[in-house]
């Protein structure tokens, strides 16, 4: 069965600079989440967005922004990184008729700022 | 708005012997209750949920957990545990849009 796909799986980057993790979820799924995984940390919500709208908002800093395409792939885009932001992030979705039920993760991008 | 407290960060056990994660919940909306697993650089995956319905809801792997309104909790359990199940558990609830997800707590089997 098809999973939810993260790009790319490991990046690293300079402070300052700029980043953008790609989320594909599974089909037919409408609703993507966001979450920022820090080492040894639980996943923190981020952003959630359904039907292309943002539907909730987490700890996501202002440097930070996130959209959801029509076709329903979702980006995240991380600017002015700083040291701090090295983390993982995971993507989840979830189908339309379920409301906020179960989520299906991704793998995770491995995000490391130098 | 919604809070999970997983009261232990870490259960070492003897491989075969039983294991309990504790989960607590509040919430001021009904909500949805899970358990996930993490691997070592992995994602999460799901172990088993509450909707609604039975209190005791079984899950992959022979895991159970059982969903206890009048105390908030949803804890977790297997009666014999094997060397495979070394990972992080979390415990999560949903409510809207958002799922919030507890500490962790890192069960460590031993042989």
């Amino acid at each position: 069965a098809a999973g939810v796909i993260q790009s790319p799986r490991h990046l690293i980057k300079e402070k300052r600079e700029t980043a953008t993790l790609k989320c594909y979820p599974i089909p037919r799924h409408d609703t993507v989440y966001w979450y920022q995984q820090g080492p040894g940390q639980d996943p923190q919500f981020l952003i959630s967005f359904y039907e292309k709208m943002q539907s909730d908002k987490g700890s996501i800093p202002d440097r930070f922004s996130a959209q959801q395409f029509s076709d329903y792939h979702s980006e995240l885009n991380m600017s002015s990184l700083e040291l701090g932001d090295s983390a993982l992030y995971f993507c989840a979705s979830s189908p339309r008729d379920r409301g906020a039920g179960e989520l299906f993760f991704g793998e995770g991008s491995r995000l490391t700022v130098l | 708005a919604q809070s999970v407290t997983q009261l232990d960060s870490q259960v070492p056990v003897f491989e075969e012997a039983p294991v309990e994660l504790r989960c607590n919940y509040s919430s001021s909306v009904s909500v949805y209750l899970f358990w996930y697993v993490q691997y070592p650089n992995q994602g999460l995956q799901l172990l088993l949920k509450y909707l609604s319905g039975s209190t005791l809801v079984k899950g992959i792997n022979g895991f159970e957990a059982e969903f206890n309104k009048s105390q908030t909790s949803f804890h977790l359990r297997k009666p014999s545990v094997h060397i495979s199940d070394t990972a992080e558990y979390f415990c999560a609830v949903t409510g809207g849009f958002k799922t919030i997800f507890g500490a962790g707590t890192r069960l460590f089997v031993k042989a």
